[in-house]
């Protein structure tokens, strides 16, 4: 069982490149969130997804783009990297929202865009 | 928009003090959860509170959600080296699957 597991671990892009995100959970979980996390701004929400095939849109969703095409995959792309997307990228997920709703957060994208 | 906000941003204690964040929210919560991060990992669940005025015990962690159920907060008492770390309050925004989380409060514990 390896909970929520995230690819790569680290990455570099140049202005203007393209890349894609991948999420992957073994638990069976129906929601699926992407976020990202500055220095000084806790995580904020991109999309998220309460079930396979749909998406909607979070806090901060401009210049992102997901997919749920598989209910244990969920993927982030960026179309055209800015440097201001320079973040750490966690996935997470969690059950349908029931007594307890903890999410569980994979170890996380380091993405630098020069 | 829906906002969660969490003093102090920082906080360093000597091992064996004392330590409370506070979460206070510009809306009212059906429910708050607690997160820890490791410098360096990834966000951990801790708690979830549900009920106005609730109060939760994990070891020397102390969780309490307000009586308006707007704030909340976390109390380490006697920390140690081990509780460093940032903590994290979240939110569901009213009607959706959407947690907001604050900004967090960075714990450095000096031996």
């Amino acid at each position: 069982n390896a909970g929520v597991t995230q690819t790569p671990k680290f990455r570099v892009l140049k202005t203007g490149q393209s890349m894609t995100l991948l999420c992957a959970q073994d638990m069976n979980h129906e929601y699926m969130y992407w976020y990202r996390q500055d220095p000084g701004m806790g995580l904020r929400l991109i999309h998220y997804s309460v079930g396979e095939g749909t998406t909607a849109k979070g806090e901060v969703p401009d210049g992102y783009n997901v997919s749920r095409l598989k209910k244990q995959n969920f993927l982030l792309g960026l179309e055209s990297a800015a440097p201001s997307q320079t973040s750490v990228y966690f996935c997470a997920s969690s059950h349908r929202q029931g007594a307890y709703n903890e999410q569980f957060f994979g170890p996380g994208t380091r993405l630098t865009v020069l | 928009g829906q906002q969660v906000m969490q003093i102090p941003q920082y906080q360093h204690v000597q091992e064996g003090e004392d330590f409370t964040t506070y979460c206070n929210s510009s809306t009212t919560l059906s429910n708050i959860q607690w997160y820890k991060q490791r410098p360096g990992g990834h966000p951990v669940f801790l708690i979830q509170l549900v009920k106005s005025g609730e109060v939760k015990k994990q070891k020397r962690l102390t969780f309490q959600f307000g009586e308006a159920k707007k704030n909340s907060s976390l109390h380490i008492t006697a920390t140690q080296t081990t509780d460093v770390g940032t903590y994290f309050c979240a939110g569901p925004t009213s009607g959706t699957y959407k947690y907001i989380f604050g900004t967090g409060t960075r714990l450095k514990v000096l031996a």
